[in-house]
């Protein structure tokens, strides 16, 4: 069954302290992994893909394959990161997307 | 930027009634979508829709929902006759091929009282 775990419902931490939000999946093929942001009162968008190897807003994540886990980290949390995160998988040439349940992240001064 | 728009932002009902939400996918999109989030719980996947036709469903898309693409440019979500447990904040999403970035509108809050 193809499915993604996000455990922590909610993540609080202090200006400047490391993040790690935590994304495990499960799929048959070869996966295609996203994280999505909601900041306040906003859309859905797009924060980074697996496939992209790149570095958003001071955010990174590494898909590991052997631990089916694509978790997001940052090294040094602002304010301004508080929003609900969500790991998404691609799991069809359709496009659609597996979420999961959200991280709530509170990034207190 | 061409943004994801959808109308209405909430809208409140009565059970039975029917409901459509619109959605205006961004103009060079292909691939268009429907989501759902109720109250506390994770986004899921309605339906997707390609070339004019439903490419794929999930089990909650039953026979009280449907999609249309009426004129080219809108993309509406009816559900036929609303049960309490269709409230919740419903997101249209559109694509330009099924491997790029997927974009979100901001959702219609749908309340069935």
């Amino acid at each position: 069954a193809q499915r993604v775990t996000q455990p922590e419902k909610l993540l609080s931490v202090f200006k400047g302290a490391p993040v790690e939000l935590k994304c495990n999946y499960s799929y048959s093929g070869s996966p295609e992994l996203f994280w999505y942001v909601q900041y306040s009162r906003q859309r859905l968008q797009l924060l980074l893909r697996h496939i992209s190897r790149e570095s958003i807003k001071g955010f990174t994540a590494d898909l590991n394959k052997g631990e089916t886990s694509f978790h997001l980290k940052k090294p040094f949390a602002q304010e301004e990161d508080s929003a609900m995160y969500y790991c998404a998988l691609r799991s069809s040439n359709t496009g659609k997307l597996i979420f999961g349940q959200g991280t709530t992240l509170q990034v207190k001064p | 930027e061409p943004e994801v728009t959808q109308t209405p932002s909430h809208q409140v009902t009565q059970m039975g009634q029917e409901v459509i939400l619109r959605c205006v996918p961004i103009s060079n999109h292909l691939y268009f979508y429907w989501y759902r989030q109720i109250l506390g719980q994770k986004v899921e996947f309605l339906v997707s829709f390609y070339n004019n036709e439903i490419s794929e469903k999930s089990e909650i898309f039953d026979d009280q929902f449907s999609v249309e693409r009426p004129d080219g440019s809108n993309f509406t979500l009816k559900i036929r006759s609303t049960k309490l447990e269709d409230s919740a904040m419903y997101f249209c999403a559109s694509i330009r091929t099924g491997t790029g970035e997927l974009f979100f509108g901001e959702g219609s809050r749908l309340t069935v009282l």
